[in-house]
């Protein structure tokens, strides 16, 4: 079945860095999707990109969809402690939300 | 406020019961859906609902079960065959089959 690669799987930074995760694919998707998830929460979509080569901006956030359409990268920069958290990358083939493929999620630290 | 809640937050059961989790939503979205979540995975499909009284199999359905008799509610029963049930319940829903998915805060169930 389809897969989605979502590296790395854990960061420890300290507060002002910049991040950078990104997620691969063997398949191509006409869609992808970053999504937050704070503790005990459900997670809250970031940033959707449509189209390949497309860079899209939230805030300090950044994330772009691939040429190849088989990857996408998400950026934050200057971190702050309120980016702790699971960020997880999401690919589409379709329009259709029931076949949204996701990755295992990028777990965010901050060192105090 | 407009969103989506699951209950109970915590959920323990022994093995052998089946078990409700609860999903309403608000948002007046026609589709819902029910993932789960485990620790070091993607969200998996469960099921999913594009209308009321229609709901479909996702990845994962095998000792689940839902029903969708009102368009606010979506609930999902853990039955006693689902082999490894203790996980993270996340309900999502969105407009239509297509756009955001809103979550939940979502249901953790221990079953011992």
């Amino acid at each position: 079945g389809q897969q989605l690669n979502q590296s790395p799987q854990s960061m420890f930074i300290q507060e002002g860095e910049d991040v950078s995760m990104n997620c691969t694919s063997s398949s191509i998707f006409n869609t992808w999707l970053w999504y937050k998830q704070d503790p005990g929460e459900g997670p809250v979509l970031l940033i959707a990109l449509y189209k390949a080569g497309e860079l899209t901006s939230n805030g300090r956030l950044t994330a772009q969809f691939g040429i190849t359409r088989k990857d996408s990268f998400l950026n934050i920069s200057a971190s702050i402690p309120s980016d702790v958290g699971i960020y997880f990358c999401a690919g589409q083939f379709t329009d259709s939300n029931y076949q949204l493929i996701w990755g295992a999620g990028t777990k965010l630290i901050i060192k105090p | 406020d407009g969103g989506i809640t699951q209950s109970p937050k915590y959920l323990f059961r022994k093995e052998g019961q089946n078990v409700t989790l609860s999903c309403e939503q608000n948002l007046n979205h026609d589709a819902m859906y029910w993932y789960r979540q485990d620790p070091g995975q993607g969200l998996r499909l469960i099921y999913y609902s594009q209308i009321v009284n229609d709901f479909q199999k996702g990845d994962i359905a095998e000792g689940y079960s839902v029903s969708r008799e009102k368009k606010e509610s979506f609930p999902l029963t853990v039955t006693s065959a689902q082999k490894n049930p203790t996980a993270f319940y996340l309900c999502a829903s969105s407009m239509q089959s297509q756009g955001p998915l809103h979550f939940g805060n979502g249901t953790r169930l221990t079953v011992t």
